[in-house]
């Protein structure tokens, strides 16, 4: 079992949808919670950042975060063609020096 | 520069050959991260450098594979006696200060064929 798991889509929306992106984990250590956008060719970017549980909010941005179940979503409102790409988690534990990253899913906003 | 650079962009070798990628981390940057990024796979941590020294090598999968930088700036991946299943996006990343409170800016990659 990976330590993240995550749907590897891909995942179609229209314009204007809302978008929810998961994943689940395995490592009950894990406090740091990342979500990272990449573009075709191009290196992961950071969206979201969030420590331990909660919810935190950015824009159109939102990433929640259940530690009970292990789970962490990012949810996009108001998606726009330029959303398209995509969306990796990743985390790491307290001192660590290194994420895990799910497998990534790809997002498609269609005009 | 703006951001990490890596070059090159793409890399196309045989197998059994040695390979040098190279990565120019943000000015300033103390901490620098290799990851490899398989095709369809997320990015799998591979070494980390605070200043000079590795201080984080458990990720590199084996003894072909080395990095250095040597004056805590510029970095490069060696990987001797490649393989075919060494082919991935090799990802370079730095960070102000190293550890998770200090977010990671990834470079490009370098697309690494093996054939």
């Amino acid at each position: 079992q990976k330590e993240v798991e995550q749907d590897p889509g891909p995942l179609s929306v229209p314009e204007g949808a809302i978008v929810s992106l998961n994943c689940t984990y395995s490592n009950s250590a894990f406090q740091y919670f990342m979500w990272y956008r990449q573009y075709s060719r191009k290196g992961p970017e950071l969206l979201m950042y969030t420590y331990s549980s909660g919810n935190k909010e950015d824009g159109r941005f939102t990433a929640q975060v259940d530690k009970s179940s292990k789970y962490i979503s990012l949810f996009i409102r108001d998606s726009q063609p330029s959303d398209s790409a995509t969306y990796l988690c990743a985390m790491s534990e307290t001192g660590a020096n290194n994420l895990f990253f799910g497998t990534g899913t790809r997002l498609t906003v269609i005009p | 520069g703006a951001g990490v650079s890596q070059t090159p962009s793409n890399k196309v070798t045989e197998k059994g050959k040695y390979v040098e990628l190279r990565c120019d981390p943000i000015s300033g940057h103390t901490a620098l991260y290799w990851y490899r990024q398989s095709l369809g796979q997320g990015p799998e941590f591979l070494i980390y450098f605070q200043g000079t020294g590795a201080a984080d090598d458990s990720g590199l999968p084996n003894d072909r594979f080395f990095a250095v930088r040597p004056e805590g700036s510029v970095s490069t991946l060696k990987i001797q006696r490649t393989e075919r299943g060494d082919s991935a996006v090799y990802l370079c990343a730095s960070s102000l200060m190293g550890g998770l409170n200090s977010p990671l800016h990834f470079g490009n990659g370098t697309r690494l064929t093996v054939t």
